[in-house]
């Protein structure tokens, strides 16, 4: 099956800087979903990004499929970004999604 | 958030009892799945299902059940609860019209299993 690795596994940043979260993946897919797992354990979809980039305020997501990979950029972060960032990918919309372990974000003010 | 919700939010069991996990949806999705998640671990994948009537086992299917007789709710069982089954459990929901619509997330439940 599937595997995805998230990198770095920890990240603490000074509010206001800038990041960027990485997400490995084995095969090749057609479903990839970053999360975020607010400290209130919330999980909020962010992007549906199979390749591509999208972008939502001050967060972006690329997806370069053919080299198995997804970056999360946050820029300008604030406290509230603070959690755990997750990636998952399946093969397709119809298959179960494969999460990586996260990646714990600290932004402190 | 909207539309998926797990009841209930925390419960503590003793080793060997049971007890049932409901997850209900107002989003009219086909797709049902619950997922546990352990510190370090992410979110793996227990049992999940298509459509009403249907389950199918995930990544770590063994000690649970799971029923869909209606197509709003998807319950998961556990018939002797163990210690190592302590974790927090989501429910997500998804479409089968669009292949491309994210996944949607309960709030959780929080077992500890003494």
């Amino acid at each position: 099956g599937i595997q995805v690795e998230q990198s770095p596994p920890d990240l603490i940043l000074q509010e206001g800087a800038n990041s960027t979260l990485r997400c490995n993946f084995s095969d090749s897919v057609n479903n990839l979903q970053w999360f975020h797992q607010n400290p209130w354990g919330q999980l909020i979809n962010l992007f549906y990004i199979p390749s591509g980039t999208k972008q939502n305020g001050r967060l972006s997501a690329t997806t370069v499929a053919t080299e198995r990979y997804s970056l999360l950029y946050i820029s300008s972060s604030q406290t509230t970004d603070s959690g755990v960032y997750f990636c998952a990918a399946a093969y397709s919309g119809n298959t179960p999604l494969v999460f990586g372990k996260g990646t714990r974000l600290s932004v402190i003010a | 958030n909207a539309g998926v919700t797990q009841t209930p939010k925390f419960r503590v069991l003793k080793t060997g009892q049971s007890m049932t996990l409901l997850c209900a949806q107002d989003m009219n999705h086909e797709y049902m799945y619950w997922y546990r998640q352990d510190p370090g671990m992410g979110l793996r994948l227990i049992h999940y299902s298509v459509g009403e009537g249907t389950t199918a086992k995930g990544e770590v299917p063994d000690g649970y059940n799971v029923s869909r007789l209606k197509k709003q709710n998807f319950l998961l069982g556990l018939e002797s609860a163990a210690p190592s089954q302590t974790s927090v459990y989501f429910c997500a929901t998804r479409t089968a019209l669009y292949s491309n619509q994210p996944q949607h997330f309960g709030d959780g439940t929080r077992l500890s299993i003494l």
